[in-house]
């Protein structure tokens, strides 16, 4: 079945820096959505991308939708403490059916550097 | 607007016992979703409702059943508990099957 590869895995952050996490697939997706997660909370839209090369932003969130249609990049700038917590990426088949429902990647885990 | 609000928020069960976990959404959205969370696996799909009256199979539905009451809820069934199904549930709905809104969770324990 589809599968998205999500990295890094976690990273840490300071105060002031710039960020940036991708997912890519093997397959072709119609669409790509970025949601963030706060502990103890449910996943909260951030971005969705609708087509290939699209560029996204919200505030200090910025996605693509790649050229290939096979991964997507979110970037987050100037990063302040808030923005810890799990990035998911989220992306739709091109399928109709329960095929075209989304798969979500495992998450990035963004933690504030000791 | 609440959005989507699933209740109970947490719980826990003795292996072997049922329990419904409910999920209401205020968008009127046609399509709602559940879907399970566990460490280090991402959120994986039980089960989905596309519209009123209608419901499928998603990744992981074994164990589970669901009932789609009306446009407004969709409840999450465990007829016989299992310590595997340990997890949190979050329910979804959207407009089309892109831009789903999640609720808060139901943190679930069974021993």
């Amino acid at each position: 079945g589809q599968q998205l590869n999500q990295s890094p895995q976690s990273m840490f952050i300071q105060e002031g820096e710039d960020v940036s996490m991708n997912c890519t697939s093997s397959s072709i997706f119609n669409t790509w959505l970025w949601y963030k997660q706060d502990p103890g909370e449910g996943p909260v839209l951030l971005i969705a991308l609708y087509k290939a090369g699209e560029l996204t932003s919200n505030g200090r969130l910025t996605a693509q939708f790649g050229i290939t249609r096979k991964d997507s990049f979110l970037n987050i700038s100037a990063s302040i403490p808030s923005d810890v917590g799990i990035y998911f990426c989220a992306g739709q088949g091109i399928y109709g059916g329960s095929q075209g429902n989304l798969i979500f990647g495992k998450g990035t885990k963004l933690s504030v550097k000791p | 607007n609440a959005g989507v609000t699933q209740t109970p928020k947490f719980q826990v069960l003795k292996t072997g016992q049922s329990m419904t976990l409910q999920c209401a959404q205020d968008m009127n959205h046609n399509s709602m979703y559940w879907y399970r969370q566990d460490p280090g696996m991402g959120l994986r799909l039980i089960y989905y409702s596309a519209s009123e009256g209608t419901t499928d199979k998603g990744e992981v539905p074994n164990g589970y059943n669901v009932s789609r009451l009306n446009k407004r809820e969709f409840s999450l069934r465990l007829e016989s508990a299992a310590p595997s199904q340990t997890s949190v549930y979050f329910c979804a709905s959207s407009e089309a099957v892109t831009e789903q809104y999640f609720g808060p969770g139901t943190r679930l324990t069974v021993t």
